[in-house]
């Protein structure tokens, strides 16, 4: 079976610019999660997905945004981009959430100029 | 929300068995404690996961308090292999009936030859 696959695996941005990522789950997995990961803050919650609903949101400005689609594949996006949003952005999936262990994929590295 | 502390970083020699130990003080009756690895620049990896008894698998052990305010992964022969940062989880079971995963600052394993 295959993993959670993330694309594109390194992304390079300015400041200003907006950048959408991609995350597929697990075949059969409905819930899909988005975290920011950063060497000073460590992981942060963004938000989940679940049947194409957003069920969780973590304390991220609005310029955060995601979406799930009805094949359970999952894109986040982050307008006017800001130096601060360099991280690893890490996805993971879940059969429905419901306190199941979490699969990552091995994340987009974003860097913002 | 429940948080989680742990030491910032251990050093453990080849073949010896590592311990690391995490705070969840906050704990809830209902929150389990998922431990995860990340090795650099990759998504975290699962180790093991409980809820008050303590549990072994291929990978680890897990020993939780009687009173669930701290936990302790034993990695009982560690390798060079499992030089990493690990990540002590508490799963929150929320009002709105879905988990938000509360995610700790790491300790970074290192283990020597």
């Amino acid at each position: 079976k295959a993993g959670v696959t993330q694309t594109p695996r390194y992304l390079i941005k300015t400041r200003g610019q907006q950048v959408t990522l991609s995350c597929s789950p697990i075949s059969g997995h409905r819930s899909v999660s988005w975290y920011q990961q950063t060497p000073g803050q460590g992981l942060q919650f963004l938000f989940e997905y679940f049947s194409e609903t957003q069920r969780n949101k973590g304390n991220f400005p609005g310029r955060f945004s995601g979406r799930q689609f009805s094949n359970s594949r999952s894109e986040m996006n982050v307008s006017t981009l800001e130096l601060g949003d360099s991280a690893l952005y890490l996805c993971a999936s879940t059969l429905t959430g419901g306190g199941q262990k979490l699969f990552f994929g091995s994340g987009t590295q974003l860097s913002v100029l | 929300d429940a948080k989680t502390t742990q030491p910032p970083s251990m050093d453990c020699a080849e073949g010896r068995a590592a311990n690391l130990p995490c705070n969840h003080s906050t704990i809830s009756g209902n929150e389990y404690v998922y431990w995860y690895r990340q090795i650099h620049s990759q998504g975290p990896q699962y180790i093991i996961h409980g809820l008050k008894n303590n549990e072994t698998n291929e990978m680890a052990s897990l020993i939780i308090t009687e009173d669930r305010k701290s936990s302790t992964l034993i990695l009982p022969h560690a390798t060079l292999r499992d030089t990493a940062v690990y990540y002590c989880i508490v799963s929150r079971y929320t009002t709105s009936g879905t988990y938000k995963y509360i995610f700790g600052t790491g300790t970074r394993l290192k283990v020597l030859a």
